[in-house]
């Protein structure tokens, strides 16, 4: 069964950094893209943007270029997404998932339970 | 970027009831369109893609149906288990894959 485990909750100063880990398993690791996907309180979802687990490439959503980073371990099937220079509206969950055919862009199935990140002074 | 538009933000519905859920594209997605369920506390749970294609272990009474820029889910006969937010998802171009703002089932 495809699961995706993520870290547990972050609580953060506006400024730092926070790196959410995403650990896959039941499938082939380097065969599916992963997704990250947002969600801040009471409000809907925004991609942010993809990581190949295959070649480490990535592409990322406009709103986060330069300030968000997706990296993987091939030897532990882990995918992580580094956010920096953190405000309170990055104040949400975060969600990896992974896309729903080998080797493609399309749905997200299945996610990650979600990391509650938290900025504040 | 294409916007998704889903309508109405919140539906009230009687167990054992219909609902229907709508969702627009600001241009066409063919069929590359997808609907999730996120029930509170959880991550989004994937129902149907290509529009219309159920997910492995979804139940019969979700359906979904359009094409273009005009998409439909409907749940027939809604149980307890279904009271939840829905989501729908275009991935016919992008970056950014993009979603609706959800449409909350709650019970009437």
């Amino acid at each position: 069964q495809v699961h995706l485990v993520q870290s547990g909750a972050e609580v953060k100063n506006p400024g730092a950094s926070v790196k959410v880990s995403c650990k896959a398993s039941g499938y082939t690791f380097t065969a599916y893209f992963i997704h990250w996907v947002r969600q801040a309180p009471g409000q809907g979802l925004e991609w942010m943007g993809w990581i190949n687990p295959n070649s480490g490439g990535t592409n990322y959503a406009q709103n986060f270029q330069g300030r968000v980073t997706m990296t993987r371990d091939t030897s532990t099937s882990t995918v992580y997404m580094e956010l920096t220079r953190l405000t309170s509206d990055d104040t949400a969950i975060y969600f990896c998932a992974r896309d729903g055919y080998k080797d493609a862009l399309v749905w997200f199935d299945p996610w990650g339970q979600g990391t509650s990140l938290t900025v504040s002074s | 970027e294409i916007v998704m538009t889903q309508s109405p933000a919140t539906v009230s519905v009687s167990p054992g009831e219909r609902a229907t859920l709508s969702c627009r594209a600001s241009q066409s997605v063919m069929t590359n369109l997808a609907w999730y369920q996120q029930r509170p506390g959880q991550a989004p749970r994937l129902l149907i893609y290509g529009a219309s294609t159920r997910a492995t272990g979804i139940p019969a009474r979700f359906s979904g149906s359009g094409s273009g820029t005009e998409f439909t889910l409907t749940i027939s006969s809604l149980q307890s288990e279904d009271f939840a937010v829905y989501y729908c998802q275009q991935y016919e171009k992008w970056p950014p894959w993009t979603f609706g703002q959800g449409t909350k089932v709650e019970i009437k």
